[in-house]
């Protein structure tokens, strides 16, 4: 089992529709991150959070750090939107534990 | 404006031959990481750099070796001891280290594809 999972592994979206990912870790953390993998493989963080709630845009990620469960929401989705989600929970020295990703794609 | 380049973007190497990966960064910031990814499987790290002459191994060092002269620069060298070399390599700061700073997000390079031939 995965220090770090993520469900769905893939999501196909109409645009509009509104999307959560959901992620659970089984380790201590000081922070989890939220990142978004183009296809061209770079990556861009979204979100850092160790509490509550956080917005930027169309894009809320919640975490409960009694259920060590987050998820990330995109409301009003959009094609540019497709991407790998990925999850990330930080431990000691500053590490990152991954999960595998969601694949998302959102169709016109 | 201020980011992490990695070169080059794509890379061949040939079966016994070792190889170097550039990582720069202009951020200031103390820490350092090199993230391996293979399709269908979460990032993994490979070494891990606070601060400037010192790093540390992560989870699948065997096969690689890095070095960490400057603050700006972390290159990563991929042996010929690694035996399964392919794939995408990711490197990444963050201004944390030995002065943690909390709540400040890492920054990713755009990653060089490694492919043996």
């Amino acid at each position: 089992k995965n220090e770090v999972e993520q469900s769905p592994q893939n999501l196909t979206a109409q645009e509009g529709e509104f999307i959560t990912i959901n992620c659970s870790y089984s380790v201590g953390i000081s922070a989890l991150h939220w990142l978004q993998q183009h296809p061209g493989g770079g990556i861009v963080s979204l979100f850092m959070l160790s509490s509550g709630k956080k917005k930027h845009g169309r894009l809320i990620a919640t975490i409960n750090i009694q259920e060590k469960h987050s998820s990330l929401h995109i409301t009003a989705s959009h094609p540019r939107d497709s991407a790998v989600y990925i999850c990330a929970g930080e431990t000691s020295g500053s590490r990152l534990t991954f999960g595998e990703g969601t694949q998302l794609t959102v169709n016109p | 404006d201020g980011g992490i380049t990695q070169s080059p973007k794509y890379l061949f190497r040939k079966e016994g031959q070792n190889v170097t990966l550039s990582c720069e960064q202009n951020l200031n910031h103390d820490a350092m990481y090199w993230y391996r990814q293979d399709p269908g499987q979460g990032l993994r790290l490979i070494y891990y750099s606070q601060i400037v002459n010192d790093f540390q191994k992560g989870d699948i060092a065997e096969g690689y070796s890095v070095s960490r002269e400057k603050k700006e620069s972390f290159p990563l060298t991929v042996t010929s001891a690694q035996k399964n070399p392919t794939a995408f390599y990711l490197c990444a700061s963050s201004p944390r280290g030995t002065g943690r700073r909390p709540y400040e997000r890492y920054t990713f390079g755009s990653g060089t594809r490694l492919t043996v031939v």
